[in-house]
């Protein structure tokens, strides 16, 4: 049982729209790491917040943004949405220095329509 | 594109051996990683191994890599029906704790 939550499970947006997704990381976790997997592919990564800062990003524009709160739960926003933002998003998280300690979590499935 | 490649769809009869490839081209990965997905689910790590190894076994799991071919492998045994899934290979590298490039997958379907 993973101890990740991700909310919601599904989502559907309309092109334009802005979008929050959730992410509860597991107990004692202070990385968090989002991906983003289209449909057939694997996981793309999109940036990683370290002790509430941003600690690598990959490419991706910058109207995806993501905080990360003390509790260690973190957001993940997408502003102006484009069709090609559909897809799942997984957010896993860990502590630096746990070889394969990544937990994901079972993603948000997001539709833009 | 992907750094890390994959073949796209294995298809294997229950009780046999599957063994799913995965080629990367960056000489700095540190770990490389095997992930299991299984529809509408998250990722669950099977197994891992460290670039200074070549081989790991873990119970039914066999991990093979080939530092110099850039190749690693994992192998199934006795593959069962609950091994039907999506199987990525990923690796990181050691400037960039936390970002793991995945390959595309291999579909794996067990057939009884």
């Amino acid at each position: 049982e993973t101890g990740v939550t991700q909310s919601p499970t599904h989502l559907i947006k309309t092109r334009g729209q802005q979008v929050t997704l959730r992410c509860s990381s597991q107990s004692g976790h202070n990385t968090v790491s989002w991906y983003q997997q289209a449909l057939g592919q694997g996981p793309q990564f999109i940036f990683q917040y370290y002790r509430e800062e941003e600690n690598g990003r990959g490419n991706f524009p910058p109207r995806f943004s993501g905080l990360q709160f003390p509790n260690y739960s973190s957001e993940l926003n997408v502003n102006a949405l484009e069709l090609d933002d559909s897809a799942l998003y997984l957010c896993a998280s860990s502590t630096p220095g746990t070889v394969g300690g990544y937990t994901f979590g079972s993603g948000t499935r997001l539709t833009v329509v | 594109g992907e750094d890390v490649e994959q073949s796209l769809f294995l298809s294997v009869r229950e009780g046999d051996s599957s063994v799913i490839n995965c080629t990367y081209t960056d000489s700095s990965s540190t770990y490389l990683y095997w992930y299991k997905q299984e529809p509408g689910a998250g990722l669950q790590l099977l197994t891992y191994i460290f670039s200074n190894m070549d081989m790991k076994q873990d119970q039914r799991l066999t991990v093979l890599l080939n530092k110099k071919d850039k190749h690693l492998s994992l192998r199934i045994a006795d593959t069962q029906t609950g091994d039907s899934a999506i199987y990525f290979c990923a690796e990181t590298l050691s400037d960039s704790w936390g970002k793991l490039q995945f390959g595309a997958g291999t579909q794996v379907v067990v057939t009884p």
